[in-house]
């Protein structure tokens, strides 16, 4: 039961390189976010998707580019790394909207110098 | 915009006490409400959800209260074990409408619990 999948776990970047992390769900869920969770800043939503092949902007999309190919993936991309994007990242799933409840991913941390 | 505030940031307690840690919101249209648990390194579990309709929500030694008129909720953890040390997170949904505000949750910053052996 593998639930939310993020790769990589763990991730240093130099200044303008770009990467992509990868979220995976194996549970049909419909809905899947982004967030980043920061040192006294709390979890904050970067993007999200309410199904495949959508994608919609939360409240801290700048830098980042998202794409939701196929239902159960959703990727998160930095085209320009900056240090500011160093972060802790994760990915959370739900059934529907509102109802059930957020499954989450373990995390990738990335740094980027 | 909503906030959500979770007192204290931090609490440390003996094993075998009663605890409440607190969360409150700014705006009481909230759809409905979810404590989450986070261990060092790891990602978010979800512990209990409250629908805006309900007044509360039991799981084993958890217990979640909502009061939404005054915009808080409380999380009751009975007979604490060291196994209990997280830290809590308390995230909040607005009223479903369309646009981005009806999909996400506002987070709190967290409470850090430590149950001392």
């Amino acid at each position: 039961n593998a639930g939310v999948t993020q790769t990589p776990k763990f991730r240093v970047l130099k200044t303008g390189q770009s990467m992509t992390l990868l979220c995976a769900q194996d549970m049909n869920h419909e809905y899947m976010y982004w967030y980043r969770q920061d040192p006294g800043m709390g979890l904050r939503l970067i993007h999200y998707s309410v199904g495949e092949g959508t994608t919609a902007k939360g409240e801290v999309p700048d830098g980042y580019n998202v794409s939701r190919l196929k239902k159960q993936n959703f990727l998160l991309g930095l085209e320009s790394a900056a240090p500011s994007q160093t972060s802790v990242y994760f990915c959370a799933s739900e059934l529907t909207e509102g109802g059930y409840g957020y499954t989450f991913g373990s995390g990738t941390r990335l740094t980027v110098v | 915009k909503q906030e959500v505030t979770q007192i204290p940031a931090a609490l440390s307690v003996p094993e075998g006490e009663n605890l409440v840690l607190n969360c409150s919101f700014t705006d009481s249209a909230i759809y409905n409400l979810q404590w989450f648990r986070q261990d060092p390194g790891k990602g978010l579990t979800s512990l209990l959800l409250i629908q805006s309709s309900q007044r509360e929500q039991t799981s084993g030694r958890l217990n979640a209260s909502l009061d939404k008129s005054s915009g808080r909720s409380t999380l009751y953890i009975a007979a604490s074990q060291p196994g209990d040390s997280a830290t809590y997170l308390c995230a909040v949904r607005r009223v479903k409408g369309s646009g981005a505000g009806s999909y996400q949750l506002t987070f709190g910053k967290g409470t850090k619990l430590s149950v001392i052996p």
